[in-house]
Parts: C-alpha cells; structure tokens; sequence
C-alpha cells in the first residue's frame, strides 16, 4: 500500500518552461489536494478536488491548472514555470479531515 | 509558539525532556484542529486530532490541550527522543462543511541527546 505518490521527487526547469507534477494516491480517497511549501510560510493551499470530475482553487491557484484525471491521480500543470514558484509541492488525498501526505517535488524555476 | 504571521520558531529541549508547542488559532468557528508532524525532506505525517467539543486528547506520549475561550491549541510531547526532532504544525478547519484545513506556519523541535 504506497498511500500518495508523488513524481518528480526533483524537477529543475528553466522560467517560461512548462511541467506537470504527477500524484495518484491508493487509498480510495475522494478529496485530493496541491499545496506549495515555502520556507518560514507553512502549506498553501493551490488547488484541491473535493470528488472526481471537480476542481476548485485554494488560496494560491495563479500560475497553475489541475486536472483530477480519475479518482486516483490529480495533476497539477505549470504553464510557464516562474522563479516565484520555486517551492516544494506537496500533494494529499483524504477520506474526511484527515489529510495523508506524499513526499513532495522540490521544484527550482532558474 | 505557532500562529499564522511569525516566522518558524524553534524549540530545543533536550532528551528525556517534555515538549509543549504551542499554536493560537484565529478562526473561533472552528470545530476541528490536527497536529502533523514533518520530518526533513518527508511530508506532514497525522500525528492526533481534537474536536472542539473536547478540552484535552491523549495518544501514545502526546496531548493537544484545547482552549477556546483564548483561541490556543498545545502540543505536549512526554518525554521527548531525537526521533520527535521535526517541523510540528497546527491545522484547524472552520465550520460549515468543509474538510479542508488552513495550516499554521510550524514549529521546529530540536532535540538535543
């Protein structure tokens, strides 16, 4: 049971690049969610998935797109990567409050 | 302690010590709060949760401690081993049906052998 997988683990992407960060989680959650970590700033919230087949932004969506592709995997797309988003990216899945955690993609935007 | 707006504060106790983070919350509405703990380069792991019914929870050598007349949450940690050395968050979720939760900035536990 590999509970949420999240790939890349590193990701080094030149600014106006694009990029998706894969996540699919095993668990058979409904609610699956993309936050950003930055240094002294906790998690952010970018994007979340309340149910397969809905999106819906959280407190940082600019610069970014998801796409909840099934019930297991939630995409979440770079368009035109920006330093500003240089930022450790995790994704979560949950049944209700509780939320499980994959191990992150540290994304550097040069 | 932790709050949404300061920086990462660092608590360093040594081994055998008893921890207590600290975390206020803003939102009085909110009826749910969870402790995550992150260990470097890993993601937050649960490590205990309480509603807003209940003043205190105990788990396996920790307590969150509720007070909502102050708007405080408290983690204690009993005596405290190197493997607690991470970054502690508080998350609380507001009432209304929603699950999601909004995160405090965290607390860094240093524990020193």
């Amino acid at each position: 049971n590999a509970g949420v997988t999240q790939t890349p683990k590193f990701q080094v992407l030149k600014t106006g690049q694009s990029m998706t960060l894969q996540c699919a989680q095993d668990m058979n959650h409904n609610s699956m969610y993309w936050y950003r970590q930055d240094p002294g700033m906790g998690l952010r919230l970018i994007y979340y998935s309340a149910s397969e087949g809905t999106t819906d932004k959280g407190e940082v969506p600019n610069g970014y797109n998801v796409s909840r592709l099934n019930k297991r995997e939630f995409s979440l797309r770079l368009e035109s990567a920006a330093p500003s988003q240089t930022s450790v990216y995790f994704c979560a899945s949950s049944p209700d409050e509780k939320l499980f955690f994959g191990s992150g993609t540290q994304l550097s935007v040069l | 302690g932790e709050s949404v707006g300061l920086h990462l504060p660092t608590l360093s106790v040594q081994e055998g010590d008893n921890s207590i983070i600290n975390c206020a919350y803003s939102n009085s509405a909110s009826d749910y709060f969870i402790w995550y703990k992150q260990e470097s380069g890993k993601g937050p792991q649960f490590i205990i949760d309480i509603r807003s019914n209940m003043d205190k929870r105990q788990g396996q050598r920790v307590t969150v401690l509720l007070n909502k007349t102050v708007k405080h949450l408290s983690l204690q940690i009993a005596a405290t081993q190197p493997g607690d050395s991470a970054v502690y968050f508080c998350a609380e979720r507001g009432s209304g049906g929603s699950y999601i939760p909004t995160f405090g900035r965290g607390t860094s536990l240093i524990v020193h052998p």
